[in-house]
């Protein structure tokens, strides 16, 4: 098993860019997060996602859309970069049903918008 | 709002040395997870704590879970270059609220 996969390691954007940062896992996990983890902040929630089709908000959401097609998959999309969003990203997924929401994170993104 | 502060923020070490770290809160969790993260990395589970009083061992790693289920403590023994990394604790407040509250986590640096 893979386990959470992230695409790409690195990015740099300018202001105004868009893109999709990609998250998938093979462990058939119903539930997937995002976090933002910036110095001195620790990890914040964006969006998650309890299964296919259903989102939502985070601690931390402007700026980020989200949508679950599938199981798999987790895109997290950045409509108009700020350089407020340059952070390093982690996609995780957990198991439905235990009650401890353990999370299997992936390796991350780190984000730069100039 | 449901806060976890750890502390320290930072610790460094000599190898072969003790350590403990702590996260605390004035909110009860159903259950406690710690984290390590190692740099360029994504965090990995350790372990969980549920009950209150409990303690988990990790070879040298000893978690413990407050009686009242709003504190815990890592201590590691005889500390290894190989532990080196942010420590982050992780609370869930259980039942159907799936979001977890992270702490900001500690920084241990074990020096050869």
């Amino acid at each position: 098993n893979a386990g959470v996969t992230q695409t790409p390691k690195f990015q740099v954007l300018k202001t105004g860019q868009s893109m999709t940062l990609q998250c998938a896992q093979d462990m058939n996990h119903e539930y997937m997060s995002w976090y933002r983890q910036d110095p001195g902040m620790g990890l914040r929630l964006i969006h998650y996602s309890v299964g296919a089709g259903i989102t939502d908000q985070g601690e931390v959401p402007n700026g980020y859309n989200v949508s679950r097609s599938t199981t798999e998959d987790f895109p997290l999309r950045l409509l108009s970069a700020a350089p407020s969003q340059t952070s390093v990203y982690f996609c995780a997924s957990s198991r439905r049903g235990r009650s401890y929401n353990e999370q299997f994170f992936g390796p991350g993104t780190r984000l730069t918008v100039l | 709002t449901q806060l976890l502060e750890q502390s320290p923020q930072f610790l460094s070490i000599q190898e072969g040395e003790n350590l403990t770290v702590y996260c605390n809160s004035s909110s009860v969790f159903s259950s406690l997870q710690w984290y390590r993260q190692e740099p360029g990395e994504g965090p990995v589970l350790l372990v969980t704590v549920v009950t209150g009083g409990e303690v988990k061992k990790l070879k040298r790693l000893t978690f413990q879970f407050g009686d009242a289920r709003k504190d815990s403590s890592l201590h590691i023994t005889a500390a290894q270059p190989g532990d080196t990394g942010l420590y982050l604790c992780a609370g869930n407040s259980g039942g159907s609220n799936y979001k977890l509250t992270f702490g900001k986590g500690t920084l241990l640096t074990v020096n050869p």
